[in-house]
């Protein structure tokens, strides 16, 4: 079974710190992405990444950083939280078709992580 | 305009209904195609994915339709634990991005 784990669960944070999500991946997958998900927006695409430091901006990527230094870690970095911040995020990792048969590659998620920023 | 449009719901359906949703997506490059189902406060997981010629599993039928650029899911008899939210997603391979949907609610009342 493809494994994605989100470390932090349930944070609660206050306006300004860094907060750290970590997500490991099992499966030796290129891909990593970072979605959030709200109440009526669905699921909005923060960061992703297709090769260890390699990285590239989603569709909502002001206010977060990523950092990817190993293929099976994908961080996402919310440098000043902000309330506006408060959500559901979800880290995810699919293979990618660089050098493979492209097969229609699925996406897996992680547990998610429930962000309160006070 | 979303790349992936869906009908927020809800859909409200007795157990044993047939019910139906579908999945409008604008780049006509999309090459892969995807439903996913989402549990309140769960991540979304892959309930099937959407074949050229169609697909079935079970009470599940997933139909794609290039030429006006739309996925379908068609849930038979269903059950209370049918009760969800059903995301599509649309996967265009050069860019290695899923898109998703917000989202289909279905509600199954006994």
């Amino acid at each position: 079974d493809v494994k994605v784990t989100q470390s932090s669960r349930y944070l609660v944070k206050r306006t300004g710190e860094k907060v750290f999500l970590e997500c490991v991946q099992d499966m030796d997958h290129e891909n990593m992405f970072w979605y959030r998900q709200d109440p009526g927006l669905g699921l909005r695409l923060i960061y992703f990444s297709y090769d260890v430091k390699m990285k590239e901006k989603g569709d909502i990527p002001e206010g977060y950083s990523v950092s990817r230094e190993k293929k099976e870690r994908f961080s996402l970095i919310l440098e000043s939280a902000s309330t506006n911040q408060t959500s559901m995020y979800l880290c995810a990792s699919s293979f990618g078709d660089r050098g493979r048969v492209f097969s229609g590659n699925t996406i897996y998620f992680g547990e998610g992580s429930w962000l309160t920023v006070v | 305009r979303k790349e992936v449009e869906q009908d927020p719901g809800p859909f409200n359906v007795p157990e044993g209904a047939t019910v139906a949703f579908n999945c409008t997506y604008s780049n006509s490059a999309s090459q892969s195609f995807f439903w996913y189902r989402q549990d309140c406060r769960k991540e979304p997981k892959l309930l099937m994915s959407v074949y050229s010629s169609g697909n079935e599993d079970g009470r599940f039928t997933a139909q794609l339709n290039r030429a006006s650029q739309y996925i379908s899911l068609l849930i038979r008899d269903s059950k209370l634990s049918d009760s969800a939210t059903y995301l599509c997603a649309v996967n265009m391979r050069n860019f290695n991005k899923f898109y998703f949907g917000s989202g289909t609610k279905l509600n199954v009342k006994p």
